[in-house]
Order: structure tokens, then sequence, then C-alpha cells
């Protein structure tokens, strides 16, 4: 079955700094990539999707990669700023079914 | 646009005893997702919803956990009886047909079981 790895549970960056979150799958490859930020007692809220033949997105001070051959995504918060601070949640779906297999989620905190 | 609602947003029950939780999701959203969501993990899709159909139900205990989305609006889940291991958070989401990739979420409802 797939694997879903995010690269740490708890990731502290300080504040301006480029924050960079990593995530790995096993097996064959999605045919889009999301990442999501979940802040305490509250539900996910998607930033971005990528698509497989797709290598770079961009959405303000937020990039996304998506390497097929690593079998990777890595998340960047450019600038980043204490607001940014939350849990990120990366998800997979499949040709056909959009049914969507997260990750952990990795918590980062950015140190004023 | 008001988002996707769910209630309660607390629930204690006692191992053994039923519960329910219930979701209005986006008004027009014609999929509805169950999750549920153990402390330090991703969510986990427990059901899906095209209208009042399922899609898939692959990962719900069905001998304790049903869901029914009777006019294919609002949705219920249940768990009867309930086990300590169904101490979660569980997360209702909806898409639309035009994007259907992008998911909303509720708040959710955290349930504690003792």
């Amino acid at each position: 079955s797939q694997k879903i790895e995010q690269n740490s549970e708890a990731l502290n960056i300080q504040e301006g700094k480029t924050a960079t979150l990593t995530c790995n799958y096993t097996n064959y490859s999605p045919a889009y990539l999301q990442w999501y930020r979940q802040d305490p007692g509250r539900g996910p809220v998607f930033l971005l999707l990528i698509r497989e033949n797709e290598k770079e997105k961009r959405k303000e001070r937020l990039k996304v990669t998506f390497d097929t051959t690593l079998k990777q995504s890595l998340f960047h918060i450019t600038a980043s700023q204490p607001a940014d601070s939350a849990t990120y949640l990366c998800a997979l779906a499949y040709f056909g079914n959009e049914k969507l297999t997260f990750g952990t989620g990795t918590r980062l905190t950015i140190i004023p | 646009e008001a988002g996707v609602a769910q209630s309660p947003r607390y629930k204690i029950i006692e191992k053994r005893q039923s519960v329910a939780f219930w979701c209005n999701p986006i008004s027009g959203h014609a999929t509805l997702y169950w999750y549920q969501q153990i402390l330090g993990q991703g969510p986990k899709l427990l059901i899906q919803f095209q209208n009042n159909g399922v899609v898939d139900d692959s990962q719900l205990p069905k001998d304790r956990f049903s869901a029914e989305r009777l006019k294919g609006v609002d949705s219920t889940l249940k768990i009867q009886p309930a086990k300590l291991e169904d101490s979660a958070v569980y997360l209702c989401a909806s898409s639309s047909r035009q994007r259907q990739e992008t998911q909303y979420f509720g708040p959710g409802t955290r349930l504690l079981v003792l």
C-alpha cells in the first residue's frame, strides 16, 4: 500500500528565513499532490495542488515542487512569519479516484 | 459563502455507548467526505458520498460505523458501540463537481471515549 512520509514531526525556523518541508511517497506516482495547512482545533485548509506533469507551482510566498523520479515533493515558505506556524499536511490522489491519502504532517514553528 | 458546518464540536462518551455526528457541506457541493484524524496522524478517509450515493467506504469499520446522506445534502456519521480507539477528531469535507480535487474541511468533532 502507498506510504507517505513527511520529513519530520516538527521544524523550527527563524522568522524571515525559508522553511522547506518534504513529502516522500512509495510505489507509483499520484495524479496530483496537495498541500494543506492545519491549525490547532481546526480542519485542514487547502493551499496548493501540483499535478504529475508539473515541476513547480507558486502562490504568493508559497512554492511547491514535484519530482516523480525521486518520488518527492518539497513545500517552501519564503520570508516566513510567525503567522505561518501550523501543521502542514501533504496528500496524494490517483487517476480515476479523488480519494486523498494524507501524510502525518509536519508541525512548523516560526521563531520571531 | 458559508463553510462546512459540523456539530457537536466536542463529545465525551463511555465505551460501548453510541454517538452521532452531523455535517452540513458547502451549498451545492455534490461530494461529501468523512475523515478520522487520530492525534499526531493525518486524516484517514472513512467514507465518500457523491450526492446521496456511496463512492468509497473501503476504510469504514462497518461493524460499528455507519453513515448516510439521505437527500444529498446533510450527512450523519454514527458509531455504535464506541471503542476506546475511536477517540479522534472526525472531519467532514466537501467538494464541488467543477473542482472536485479541492476539498473544504469543517472544524471537526473531537470525540473522547472513556
